[in-house]
């Protein structure tokens, strides 16, 4: 199985202020048709994940301009230009490139 | 607008077998190349993927949990479910079900319809 390992654990943000958080898989996840399939997930406080980030670096509908995702091959980074206090919560990556699908451990993202 | 729904016993007892029902409403489980799968979250702790089941019946499960997993899928009811036997306390989470691309496929936008989720409490 490919394993996912997130970085950091925990990310205390001042508001207004870029975050950033990494993500590295034991495998490569690009295709040969050129994609890397790795999604980034939201899930806040007392709700169910929500989609932030497919194939790397799309934008799911509705998630606004301040979060991007960038990388290729087997490290990841999602970014977040601005962070505002509804970004609070625990990010996932989740790799779709073979069965089964892995997630990361998370990471928590706190207001300083 | 498609919505999921989890549905099923809130407890179970250890040894037995847990089922739940996810429910698709506002589109058909058999439409586009959709798979729906099954994921879980232990108190305090983070995602697992337990499986996922095509419309034709063609299913994927996670490594540690295949020898215990059964998704089925009811497209005359637009339901899919899962089944895992010999529950334990380890078991206890809240259980998702969401809509997602197929693996390493052209055409992917990753999970992006979930269910509210189901807490599932193993005990005697």
């Amino acid at each position: 199985d490919i394993v996912m390992t997130q970085s950091p654990l925990s990310l205390p943000v001042t508001l207004g202020e870029p975050a950033s958080i990494s993500c590295r898989s034991s495998q490569s996840l690009l295709h040969s048709n050129g994609n890397n399939y790795l999604d980034w997930y939201l899930q806040k406080p007392g709700q169910s994940p929500q989609l932030l980030i497919y194939l790397a670096s799309n934008r799911a509908s509705g998630v606004p301009d301040r979060f991007s995702g960038s990388g290729s091959g087997t490290d990841f980074t999602l970014k977040i230009s601005r962070v505002e206090a509804e970004d609070v919560g625990v990010y996932y990556c989740l790799q779709a490139r073979q069965a089964p699908r892995t997630f990361g451990g998370g990471t928590k993202v706190e207001i300083k | 607008q498609l919505q999921l729904q989890e549905s099923g016993p809130g407890l179970g007892k250890p040894s037995e077998t847990l089922s739940l029902t996810c429910t698709v409403s506002g589109g058909s489980i058999s439409s586009g190349n959709y798979h729906w799968g099954w994921i879980r979250q232990p108190p305090g702790k983070g995602l697992e993927w337990i499986g996922s089941i095509y419309s034709d019946g063609t299913t994927y499960y996670n490594t540690t949990l295949k020898s215990r997993v059964t998704l089925s899928v009811d497209t005359s009811n637009n339901q899919f479910s899962l089944k895992l036997s010999s529950v334990t306390a380890a078991d206890m989470a809240v259980y998702y079900c969401a809509r997602h691309s197929g693996i390493a496929v052209p055409d992917y936008y990753g999970m992006d319809v979930w269910g509210q989720g189901t807490t599932v409490t193993v005990s005697s």
